[in-house]
């Protein structure tokens, strides 16, 4: 049974940096064609893909927020770190972990999702 | 980047309605389409990945086509359980995946 969860604060001041870890569980981060993906939601609007990792330690990021990511991961404890730097208000959102499978980098698998508020 | 727009915003529809909802992609890409159904307050749901392909246990009910930069996801027979906002999703190019807008699909 494949599991994804993601965990994290809930709550980040403006310009701390969020890190955010991803816990897998029914497949490994070094089976070939896959990989991890994390995606965000700010209330009422849509997904924004962020970032991914695959197998192969292939990476991939956002280009609106490149330069504030970070996407690593540690195939022996089955877990995916996102960091994001400076945070603001407008990255309140919910983070959400994804299974992805190459070649079409579908999400086949979901975290239920992390809630992050961006407040002072 | 790669834009993705979903077309209608939103939709009213009934039960056992046939439904079609359109993406269109800013430049080709190939059959590197997926599409996604998401509930309030619950995790998307992967439907159709590489443009028409089913997912393991969705209905068949649901259908995708379209390559290049037209896409369509189909739902042949409305059930209350379909009510949701559905997103199409781009990994042509996968230093930059995008996702469109979403679909709400409400109840008439």
């Amino acid at each position: 049974q494949v599991t994804l969860k993601e965990s994290g604060p809930v709550l980040v001041k403006p310009t701390e940096t969020l890190t955010l870890t991803c816990t897998v569980s029914g497949f490994s981060l070094s089976n070939a064609r896959m990989g991890v993906s994390w995606i965000r939601q700010p209330p009422g609007k849509a997904l924004e893909w962020l970032a991914h990792i695959f197998s192969n330690d292939e990476k991939s990021y956002s280009t609106s927020l490149k330069s504030r990511l970070t996407i690593s991961k540690d195939t022996s404890k089955s877990q995916v770190v996102l960091t994001m730097t400076n945070m603001d208000p407008v990255d309140t959102a919910t983070y959400y972990c994804a299974r992805i499978r190459g070649p079409v980098v579908a999400a086949d698998y979901w975290g239920q999702g992390t809630l992050v508020t961006v407040s002072s | 980047d790669i834009q993705m727009t979903q077309s209608p915003s939103s939709l009213s529809a009934s039960v056992g309605d046939r439904v079609t909802i359109t993406c269109r992609a800013s430049q080709s890409i190939s059959s590197y389409l997926n599409w996604y159904q998401q509930k309030p307050g619950k995790a998307p749901k992967l439907l159709i990945y590489a443009a028409s392909s089913l997912q393991s246990g969705v209905p068949s009910r649901f259908s995708g086509s379209g390559s290049g930069t037209d896409f369509t996801l189909t739902i042949s027979s409305l059930q209350p359980e379909d009510f949701a906002t559905y997103y199409c999703q781009q990994s042509y190019s996968t230093l930059s995946i995008t996702f469109g807008q979403g679909t709400r699909l409400e109840i008439k």
